[in-house]
């Protein structure tokens, strides 16, 4: 591993189920985010970890929830997936929040809500 | 409210220059970011600034004035390659990035 992982790819889902998008980093980053990329809009923040054991809230965290038991693994959990969740999820790390501290970014997950 | 603008779409030439445009209104300033992502990847980290100035890296540069609240990416020697969505961030007052929608560029050969 090399940087952060993000599974699965690619994912298509009925509308009602769970589904959780993994993001594991190997750079001992402090803090971690979940972000949703859509089409004309800019990166919007879920969900993120200033640390291991905490979590916040970002612009848009309704339906959507995380935990951070430890400092590499950051899942996001989509309690009850709706056709409006189908987006493409990116996780990024960085080593703190000020500063230039610079997002290091997954290749992301496109999940697609039916 | 928070808000980034930066234009749609540009296009240019091959071996040319482009200026991409980015005005911010956010509350709070705590640096501003330009990112480069290519269709269907994640966006990688080009540039910061935090004062006010240019700061040049390579064929990339990255000019900021706070005062009037805008910042510019200037891409010289253009190559195919650098077709691509580039995004402009701000990290405001909780230190969290605003992201624009990003600029889609287009170099013709």
């Amino acid at each position: 591993i090399a940087g952060i992982t993000q599974a699965p790819t690619s994912q298509i889902l009925a509308a009602g189920r769970r589904m959780t998008l993994r993001c594991t980093q190997d750079m001992r980053h402090n803090a971690m985010y979940w972000y949703r990329q859509d089409l004309g809009l800019g990166l919007r923040l879920i969900h993120y970890s200033n640390t291991a054991g905490t979590t916040g809230k970002g612009e848009v965290p309704d339906g959507y929830s995380v935990s951070r038991a430890n400092t590499d693994d950051f899942p996001l959990t989509l309690a009850s997936a709706v056709p409006s969740q189908t987006s493409v999820y990116f996780c990024a790390s960085s080593d703190g929040l000020s500063g230039a501290n610079v997002l290091t970014f997954g290749a992301g997950s496109r999940l697609t809500v039916l | 409210g928070q808000n980034i603008d930066q234009p749609t779409e540009m296009t240019a030439t091959e071996g040319a220059i482009v200026q991409i445009n980015c005005t911010y209104q956010t509350s709070g300033f705590n640096g501003l970011f330009w990112y480069q992502q290519h269709a269907g990847e994640a966006p990688t980290f080009l540039s910061y600034n935090v004062l006010d100035g240019l700061e040049e890296k390579g064929r990339f540069s990255s000019f900021l004035s706070r005062s009037k609240g805008y910042s510019y990416l200037l891409l010289k020697e253009l190559q195919m390659k650098d077709s691509a969505s580039y995004l402009c961030a701000v990290r405001g007052s909780n230190y969290q990035l605003i992201w624009g929608a990003g600029t889609k560029l287009i170099i013709k050969p």
